[in-house]
């Protein structure tokens, strides 16, 4: 299995630009995530997906979409990249059971470096 | 809301020096907690877990974390730790709908050889 998979690694976007950065998982998880990360602030939630076609905002979702049409794919979509979305964005998945079932240890992807000028 | 507090943002040890990292959160349900691991340049790794049962969690390459539930505690420990270790170190708390993870903010820790 690769796991979970993110592309693209790096990516310098100009303000006012748009992305949509991928991420794939081969481990039949129903659970998947975006987490964005920042020097000193931990991972924060972005969006969550509890099953293809249910997605839920996280900690913060202002500027950024998401959709889960399969099992398999969670994009995450930057519509008007602003300075503030500099980070370095992680995917992962889970199983879970379902609600209050949860517990089931999340994977990571490799992550993407995004920088916006 | 649920919160994860990590008390040093940088530690340095010495190669054989004893580890403990401090992690509380806040939340007064059931909990299951975890320690992740981000060696430089690298994504997160599992480190261990906790769900039920034994509140002494051993984990893999050595650590082990002890669930203190009077405490809201979940403190990550490696009795002598090696060059190896340099690392940033995660602690997350899962008790909600959705698995969602909340993650402390991270504690760098630099071993020197």
């Amino acid at each position: 299995n690769a796991g979970v998979t993110q592309t693209p690694k790096f990516r310098i976007l100009k303000i006012g630009q748009s992305m949509t950065l991928q991420c794939t998982q081969d481990m039949n998880h129903n659970y998947m995530y975006w987490y964005r990360q920042d020097p000193g602030m931990g991972l924060k939630l972005i969006y969550y997906s509890v099953g293809a076609g249910i997605t839920d905002k996280g900690e913060v979702p202002n500027g950024y979409n998401v959709s889960r049409s399969t099992t398999e794919d969670f994009p995450l979509r930057l519509e008007l990249a602003a300075p503030s979305q500099t980070s370095v964005y992680f995917c992962a998945s889970s199983y879970s059971r379902g609600p209050g079932q949860g517990g089931y240890e999340q994977y990571f992807g490799p992550g993407t470096r995004l920088t916006v000028t | 809301a649920q919160s994860v507090s990590q008390h040093n943002h940088h530690v340095i040890l010495s190669e054989a020096a004893s580890l403990e990292l401090g992690c509380n959160y806040s939340y007064g349900g059931t909990v299951n907690l975890f320690w992740y691991v981000q060696y430089p340049g690298q994504h997160l790794q599992l480190l261990l877990k906790y769900f039920s049962g034994d509140p002494l969690v051993k984990g893999i390459k050595g650590f082990e974390a002890e669930f203190i539930k009077s405490k809201f505690s979940f403190n990550l420990r490696k009795p002598s730790v090696q060059w190896s270790d340099t690392a940033e170190y995660f602690c997350a708390v899962n008790a909600e709908y959705g698995n969602k993870l909340v993650f402390g903010a991270g504690t760098i820790l630099r071993v020197k050889s």
